[in-house]
């Protein structure tokens, strides 16, 4: 089976850039997560979608973070503008669906680093 | 507001050592709690989940204990390898069960 897929793995730009994130998750799973993680910190979830629709996104900073999931698989997650506190690791996981006992399955997650 | 604690930050152990890990959480209304793997430029590994009704789970050399009450769980790994070497994250669900609060993490090394 295969696993959560990102691109790129890394980026390097400079601040009031914009930069795009792609996420596919495995097949089938209804949920998909973006988590940002910064150096020295635990991941922290920015947004949850159910299918194409947001379940939850009241830690992602709406003005210069937005994320799509259209058709309900693949999803991007954009920064315009960057800023410098930006730079930090954008993990995306994925679960067959909601709920507490469901398993998270994590991609690589796409290094950014903003200069 | 739920808040997860790690410590130690580090820890660095010879091979064939047996070592815990320690992982806090200021509410006990838990419904299960999770210890993930990390290595370097990759991503989490789900190691073992315990649910709130369980004391413990166990997968190979590891064994996870959770005292909800105390708000405690730790990872017991024995007979530690070189292969171990990671971070390791433990993270409980929030309230509305749209996602998983971790601590900052503890990175292992183990020296052959």
């Amino acid at each position: 089976e295969a696993g959560v897929a990102q691109s790129p793995r890394y980026k390097i730009i400079e601040k009031r850039q914009s930069v795009a994130f792609w996420c596919n998750p495995i097949s089938g799973h209804a949920t998909l997560y973006w988590y940002q993680q910064i150096l020295g910190q635990g991941p922290k979830l920015l947004i949850q979608f159910q299918n194409n629709g947001v379940v939850d996104d009241s830690q992602l900073p709406k003005d210069r973070f937005s994320a799509e999931r259209l058709k309900g698989v693949d999803s991007t997650l954009k920064i315009q503008p960057a800023k410098l506190e930006d730079s930090a690791v954008y993990l995306c996981a994925s679960s067959l669906s909601r709920g507490f006992q469901e398993t998270q399955y994590f991609g690589p997650g796409t290094r950014l680093l903003v200069l | 507001k739920q808040e997860v604690t790690q410590i130690p930050a580090a820890l660095s152990v010879p091979e064939g050592e047996n070592l815990v890990l320690n992982c806090s959480f200021t509410d006990s209304a838990i419904y299960n709690l999770q210890w993930f793997r990390q290595d370097p430029g990759k991503g989490l590994t789900s190691l073992l989940l315990i649910q709130s009704s369980q004391r413990e789970q166990t997968s190979g050399r590891l064994n996870a204990s959770l005292d909800k009450s105390s708000g405690r769980s730790t990872l017991y790994i024995a007979a530690s390898q070189p292969g171990d070497s990671a971070t390791y994250l433990c993270a409980v669900p929030n309230q509305a069960g749209t996602a998983l609060i971790f601590g900052k993490g503890t990175t292992l090394s183990v020296s052959s």
